[in-house]
């Protein structure tokens, strides 16, 4: 099955510097990989994703890239801000059409993020 | 909409004794999970729902049951409890499955002692 790693486990940043946070997965007919980020006794919220057919988004700070042959996909944030202090999950799943039954999504360990003031 | 609702927040039990996590969502998805939160360990799927009266395990099934016979409602239940069933719990929901944003609900703390 499915195996996600990521790293660093836990990342401290000044304000306004930029923060990468690295996952690995094992399965290479994994296509979809979510980023999620849940604050301090929250629930986990999407914030983005990327589907194996693309190899960067971006949303205002925040970047997703993805490397298919080296199986890694990296969240960038830019500009970091005290609110961005959380911890990040990413994950990974196999989408396949029509059959969508037992594609579970995998996360990784979690990195949890400071942001310094 | 309210979303995804879990209850109780809380939940204090001693080994042996059995309980049902609640959960429901009012958006009409289909499928719906439960998973696990432990420190340094991520979130681990314990069982998932593709539809009213179809279920299948996850990742770390054992100790806990489910049911869905009703599209909005997919409850956990936990046989006999144990000390390492106490995490956090997650209910999510999807429209379209796990290539898809999963909608969590706000959790629940359990302890068992």
């Amino acid at each position: 099955g499915e195996n996600v790693e990521q790293h660093p486990s836990t990342l401290s940043v000044q304000e306004g510097d930029s923060a990468v946070i690295k996952c690995t997965y094992s399965d290479s007919a994994s296509n979809y990989f979510p980023w999620y980020k849940q604050e301090l006794g929250k629930r986990p919220q999407l914030i983005i994703d990327i589907r194996s057919n693309v190899g960067e988004k971006k949303d205002q700070r925040i970047a997703v890239t993805l490397n298919k042959t080296a199986k890694h996909f990296s969240l960038h944030i830019t500009e970091t801000q005290p609110e961005d202090s959380a911890v990040y999950f990413c994950a990974a799943s196999r989408v396949s059409r029509p059959l969508e039954y037992g594609n579970k999504l995998v996360f990784g360990a979690g990195t949890i993020l400071r942001v310094k003031s | 909409n309210a979303g995804v609702t879990q209850t109780p927040k809380f939940q204090v039990l001693k080994t042996g004794q059995s309980m049902t996590l609640q959960c429901a969502q009012d958006m009409n998805h289909e499928y719906m999970s439960w998973y696990r939160q432990d420190p340094g360990m991520g979130l681990r799927l314990i069982h998932y729902s593709v539809g009213a009266g179809i279920t299948d395990q996850g990742e770390v099934p054992n100790g806990y049951n489910v049911s869905r016979s009703t599209t909005e409602d997919f409850p956990l239940r936990l046989l006999s409890a144990a000390p390492s069933q106490t995490s956090v719990y997650f209910c999510a929901s999807s429209s379209s499955g796990f290539g898809y944003e999963q909608y969590f609900g706000p959790g629940t703390r359990l302890t068992v002692t």
